[in-house]
């Protein structure tokens, strides 16, 4: 167990929709990252949170956005689904955000859209 | 062309076997070079990491960088059953805004018979 939690650990939902993937880091940790893992793609990293700002982005669509809260737990917000946003979302946490730290990921959500 | 190419197999050997398995990228940036494991329905886990170029080794695993062929290597001796998982390379630059993404390989899944 990494120590970082991430719910819900299976979504459905059907194109057009919104759903909410939320992560809580592991203790004392103040980086979080979003990672998506699809079959044709492998794991892609999609943004960095640091101490609640936005620190490095990567392929992450338009309909996606993060944030992080003063609590330093995270959300992961995707919007007007496609079928091919079906995949497998993964949150990951580290100590620091400016060093290279260690980082641990969570079990993931498994999103499927119909 | 992905930055970092990673063959995803799969590959099956006997119990007892040297695994070796490998990804090469593109990046000359890349100065931090990772192996994750990550078995099924989990999170990836962090199993060795070198910096620059060399070898590691940690009990049965041997990781080898070699940046002038930009070229890493996993060695997996007298491989275990439960050695079965996916095995995924990753990689990131060491400075910079972005040194907290990593960059990931699709994967080789491996699987150990007895």
């Amino acid at each position: 167990d990494s120590g970082v939690t991430q719910t819900p650990k299976h979504l459905i939902t059907a194109t057009g929709q919104r759903v909410t993937l939320r992560c809580s880091p592991r203790s004392g940790d103040l980086s979080v990252y979003w990672y998506q893992q699809s079959l044709d793609q492998g794991l892609q990293f999609l943004i960095q949170y640091y101490n609640g700002e936005e620190r490095a982005k990567g392929n992450i669509l338009e309909r996606f956005s993060a944030q992080q809260f003063p609590d330093l737990h995270s959300e992961l917000n995707l919007s007007s689904l496609e079928l091919g946003d079906s995949a497998l979302y993964f949150c990951a946490s580290s100590v620091g955000g400016t060093q290279i730290n260690e980082q641990f990921f969570g079990p993931g959500t498994r999103l499927t859209v119909l | 062309q992905k930055e970092v190419e990673q063959d995803p197999g799969p590959l099956s050997v006997p119990e007892g076997a040297i695994v070796s398995l490998n990804c090469t990228y593109s990046n000359s940036a890349f100065q931090y070079f990772m192996w994750y494991r990550q078995y099924s329905r989990k999170g990836p886990e962090l199993l060795m990491y070198t910096y620059s170029s060399g070898n590691k080794e940690d009990g049965r695993f041997t990781a080898q960088v070699d940046k002038s062929s930009k070229y890493i290597s996993l060695f997996i001796r007298d491989s275990q059953p439960s050695d079965s998982a996916t095995y995924l390379c990753a990689m990131r630059v060491v400075r910079g805004s972005t040194l907290g993404r990593l960059y990931f390989g699709r994967g080789t899944q491996l699987t150990v018979w007895p």
